[in-house]
């Protein structure tokens, strides 16, 4: 299973933009790349997703290498709301459904 | 507001006892799941379900049972809890086509602790 690699913690000023990386080295071409969010005793929350083009969403923007094996997630001017642990997951098929496969995530700390 | 509704909330069981945890979801997703989240990690999916009358084994399923008995509903059922069963619950749902261009939709959980 392709794995994603994540800085643990990431710590931003308020009102700053905040870029929190995500590391696919293994990714296979059908790989979704999926970034959610989970709040504090919160279920997570879904941010932004793409597959090769950057994309751009109301509430972030997503940044992808050309070769795929990296992403990079993109927070445009952070708030203390946006503190979070922030996934990035690669969709996968297991034939019969596609599956979110979870790492540990990055905490995002943000600074007021 | 449509989403997803896990029940209950919180519960405490005793080691042995049984119990039931109820997802309901409004959006006419086909696809629906279950995690479990113990403290300092990711989710990890229990079960899954591609749709009514049909479940399927995730990456962590022993001393767990499902059922997906109407399209809406996603039942999680413990038959004798065990300690190591202390976790917080989450249930998911999505669409069956393109499922990447909707994402997947979380309940808020429910905080089991058996004793």
């Amino acid at each position: 299973d392709a794995k994603t690699t994540q800085p643990n913690s990431m710590e931003s000023n308020e009102e700053e933009p905040v870029h929190l990386p995500c590391n696919h080295s293994t990714i296979s071409g059908t790989d979704y790349i999926h970034w959610y969010r989970q709040l504090p005793s919160q279920g997570p929350e879904y941010v932004i997703h793409g597959l090769t083009s950057n994309v751009n969403n109301r509430m972030a923007s997503l940044a992808i290498a050309e070769d795929r094996k990296s992403s990079t997630l993109i927070l445009h001017r952070a708030t203390l709301r946006d503190a979070a642990v922030y996934y990035c997951i690669l969709l996968w098929d297991s034939g019969s459904a596609r599956q979110l496969t979870f790492g540990s995530g990055t905490q995002l700390t943000v600074l007021p | 507001n449509a989403g997803v509704t896990q029940t209950p909330k919180f519960r405490v069981l005793k080691t042995g006892q049984s119990m039931t945890l109820l997802c309901a979801q409004d959006m006419n997703h086909e696809y629906m799941y279950w995690y479990r989240q113990d403290p300092g990690m990711g989710l990890r999916l229990i079960h899954y379900s591609v749709g009514e009358g049909t479940t399927a084994k995730g990456e962590v399923p022993d001393g767990y049972n499902v059922s997906r008995l109407k399209k809406q509903n996603f039942l999680l059922g413990l038959e004798s809890a065990a300690p190591s069963q202390t976790s917080v619950y989450f249930c998911a749902s999505s669409y069956h086509r393109d499922t990447a261009n909707y994402g997947y939709t979380f309940g808020s959980g429910t905080r089991l602790t058996v004793v």
